[in-house]
């Protein structure tokens, strides 16, 4: 029943550390992204997926690495964890570009990240 | 830069009253504007988006969209305490014609309801 999933809903590691946070979508859409929510709220895009491809990359640091193994399914890798990295990651689906509609977003749950 | 801007808030609103929320945006040539509202630690939800000028209403929820002034709002009506939240803004920005479109988020409006 649920369309957009993330696991886990909580991470809790140790700096330094690797990890990885996996999102499913059963809407059917062809686009997925990976938002970072910080303490203060903002909600900032990170990375962005049409069919596979990325289409969106915003200055992220090089230790986080998406990965598309299909349209349904967008991971994020993050190594080397650092303290400024404890935020909330959400992810996100819509049906894809062109049309106005296209951006119409739909979030996941949100995984809470916290690096000690 | 491409901006989204709102104010913080609180907005503090009776219960019955109506909720007024603005947002503004820096690029002429956006096209799609969304309104999402986020619970406490909860993920946003998308509840209202307008492409026209004009108005557009949904129950209590009116968006209005003045492209000419770059400025969006919300209006709640009869605001109930479980309309107390987070609400984003939401304007599409064209990246290039390869990317397409990126969503950016404003900072959202703190409502609160009091009964």
């Amino acid at each position: 029943d649920t369309a957009v999933s993330q696991t886990p809903k909580y991470l809790v590691t140790q700096m330094g550390n690797d990890k990885s946070i996996k999102c499913e979508q059963n809407l059917g859409h062809d686009t997925m992204y990976w938002y970072k929510q910080d303490s203060k709220k903002f909600l900032k895009i990170m990375f962005s997926y049409n069919n596979k491809e990325l289409i969106i990359n915003e200055t992220v640091p090089n230790r986080f690495s998406p990965k598309s193994p299909d349209k349904a399914h967008l991971n994020l890798h993050i190594n080397s964890l650092e303290l400024g990295d404890s935020a909330v990651y959400f992810c996100a689906s819509s049906q894809g570009r062109g049309r106005l509609s296209s951006y119409e977003q739909y979030f996941g749950p949100g995984t809470r990240l916290t690096v000690t | 830069q491409k901006e989204v801007e709102q104010n913080s808030g609180p907005l503090s609103v009776p219960e019955g009253a109506i909720a007024s929320l603005n947002c503004t945006y820096s690029d002429r040539g956006s096209q799609s504007f969304f309104w999402y509202r986020q619970y406490s630690g909860k993920s946003p939800e998308l509840i209202m988006f307008i492409y026209s000028n004009g108005d557009k209403e949904d129950g209590r929820f009116t968006a209005q969209l003045n492209k000419a002034s770059q400025y969006v709002s919300l209006l709640i009506r009869d605001s109930q305490p479980s309309d107390s939240a987070t609400y984003l803004c939401a304007v599409t920005f064209l990246i290039d014609k390869a990317a397409g479109n990126k969503l950016t988020f404003g900072g959202g409006t703190r409502v609160l309801v009091k009964p």
